[in-house]
C-alpha cells in the first residue's frame, strides 16, 4: 500500500469551476499535511498546511482534513488557467523530519 | 540573493565522474534536506540534516555522499553513477522549532537536472 495515494489525472475543470483533489494517506499517526503546487519544469511550492481536522481557506484555496478518515483534499475556486500544474500532497508523521509525498495530481483548467 | 538557490541547474555525467550539486538557502532555516524526483514518481527524501547534524538517512546507495558545512549550504557529492540516478534532485530548508520538531512546511529550490550517460 503507497504511503500517500492520489489520483494523478488529468483533472480537467472549465475556467471558473471548483477543482476538487484527494489524497489520503496510510500512516495514522500523521499530524502534519501540506499541498505543494508544482509547474511543469519547475520546482515544488508550498500552497497550503493544515494541521487539525476541518477546513482551512486561504483565498481561493481550501484544504480540508478528515483525520478519522486518513482523507486530505484541496478546493480550488474560480479555477483558471494559471492553476494548470501538478498539485502534490504530503504527509508528515510524529515528530522528525520526514515528510511523504503522493506522485501528484495533474490539473488542467480549460479557457 | 533569496529562497533557495541549487548549483548547477543542470549537469552531464558519465558514470566514472565525480560531481557534485550545491544548495544554498537564504531563509534563516536550519534543516536543509535532498530529494530526488523522477518522472512519473513521488519525490524520494534522501537526506536530511537539522543544524548541520544528518538525522534521516533513507537507505540511499552510497555513490550519493551528502555534506553539510552549515545551516545555510548543502552539497550532494555524486560519484560512480548510474543511468538510473538520472533525475531532478531537489533541495528544500525548513524551520525547526524545537527539538526534534519542525514546521514541516519545505521551501524547495529550482532543482539540478542529472543526466548520466
Amino acid at each position: 500500500q503507497k504511503e500517500v495515494e492520489q489520483n494523478s489525472g488529468p483533472l480537467s475543470v472549465p475556467e471558473g469551476a471548483i477543482a476538487s483533489l484527494n489524497c489520503t494517506y496510510s500512516d495514522r499517526g500523521s499530524q502534519s499535511f501540506f499541498w505543494y503546487r508544482q509547474y511543469s519544469g519547475k520546482s515544488p511550492e508550498l500552497i497550503m498546511s493544515i494541521y487539525s481536522n476541518g477546513d482551512k481557506e486561504d483565498g481561493r484555496f481550501t484544504a480540508q482534513l478528515n483525520k478519522a478518515s486518513q482523507y486530505v483534499s484541496l478546493l480550488i475556486r474560480d479555477s483558471q488557467p494559471s492553476d494548470s500544474a501538478t498539485y502534490l500532497c504530503a504527509v508528515r508523521g510524529t515528530g522528525g523530519f520526514k515528510t511523504i509525498f503522493g506522485a501528484g495530481t495533474r490539473l488542467f483548467v480549460k479557457a | 540573493e533569496t529562497g533557495v538557490t541549487q548549483t548547477p541547474r543542470h549537469l552531464v555525467m558519465g558514470m566514472t565522474n565525480k560531481k557534485s550539486l550545491k544548495c544554498e538557502q537564504h531563509l534563516g532555516h536550519n534543516a536543509m534536506y535532498w530529494y530526488k524526483q523522477s518522472a512519473k514518481k513521488p519525490l524520494e527524501l534522501m537526506f536530511v540534516y537539522s543544524l548541520e547534524e544528518r538525522v534521516e538517512n533513507n537507505s540511499v546507495p552510497s555513490r550519493f555522499s551528502p555534506e553539510c558545512p552549515n545551516s545555510s549550504h548543502l552539497f550532494l557529492h555524486l560519484h560512480t553513477l548510474q543511468p538510473e540516478d538520472s533525475a531532478l534532485y531537489l533541495c528544500a530548508s525548513s524551520h525547526r522549532t524545537s527539538g526534534r520538531t519542525n514546521t514541516g512546511e519545505l521551501f524547495f529550490g529550482e532543482g539540478s537536472r542529472l543526466t548520466v550517460l
